[in-house]
């Protein structure tokens, strides 16, 4: 169980154009899920904490009018990178938390999108 | 500042053979601690979790233990494989009022070898 899947696994897009990703928890009801960056050799930055039906809240630095995030029902959270630049190239990764793990309040992960903006 | 540093950075060693990668914290509240294996191009997964009140969890061939007095973690995998090589990143999480927050270690990088 715990299953996350991201949609697309990779994305060659051209410089001004948008694109989304898609976050889904397969096997579980996820109310907050997670997206992450990463570039080369660094570790996973938080973007925005996302909860079903409700505004994402970003962190301090990340654009919300650029990092578009829809989390619409309990399984589906999406990010859309609007007017891409190269800059935005990067690994996107989304993460859920599964409720009733008490302590733990375990987050799963996706398996990254990898997106080039060309 | 909350804070993971992990050690080495970058660690090769051959097949067969056993390896210790370190993990130290200045994080606060502390709520639990994580450590996770990424393979080159796809997400985390998760090795261990362990509380407070936990100082060694096994998995398999990972052994994760932790001192909460140092603020020290260490990740142990015994008798190295091929396919061990990865990235494996520690991850403390915090407690902000009624939510809890992930802060990312760097990660080191091991290259097991024959």
């Amino acid at each position: 169980g715990a299953v996350v899947s991201q949609h697309p696994s990779w994305v060659i897009c051209k410089s001004g154009t948008s694109v989304k990703i898609e976050c889904r928890s397969l096997d579980f009801q996820a109310t907050t899920m997670f997206w992450y960056r990463q570039f080369p050799k660094q570790s996973l930055m938080l973007m925005a904490t996302s909860n079903e039906g409700s505004k994402a809240t970003y962190e301090q630095g990340v654009e919300k009018d650029k990092f578009l995030i829809n989390h619409a029902s309990l399984t589906l959270s999406t990010l859309t990178v609007t007017s891409a630049h190269p800059e935005d190239s990067s690994f996107y990764i989304c993460s859920a938390r599964r409720p009733g793990q008490g302590q733990y309040n375990e987050q799963f992960f996706g398996p990254g999108t990898r997106l080039t903006v060309l | 500042k909350n804070q993971v540093e992990q050690s080495p950075q970058s660690l090769i060693i051959l097949e067969g053979k056993n390896c210790t990668l370190q993990c130290n914290y200045t994080v606060s509240p502390f709520s639990n601690l994580r450590w996770y294996k990424q393979d080159t191009g796809r997400g985390p997964v998760s090795l261990t979790i362990m509380t407070f009140s936990e100082n060694t969890k096994s998995n398999g061939r990972y052994t994760a233990t932790l001192d909460a007095d140092t603020k020290q973690s260490s990740l142990h995998i015994t008798a190295s494989q091929l396919s061990d090589s990865a990235s494996y990143i520690c991850v403390v999480s915090r407690l902000t009022g009624t939510a809890s927050k992930l802060t990312f270690g760097t990660g080191t990088r091991l290259q097991v070898t024959l």
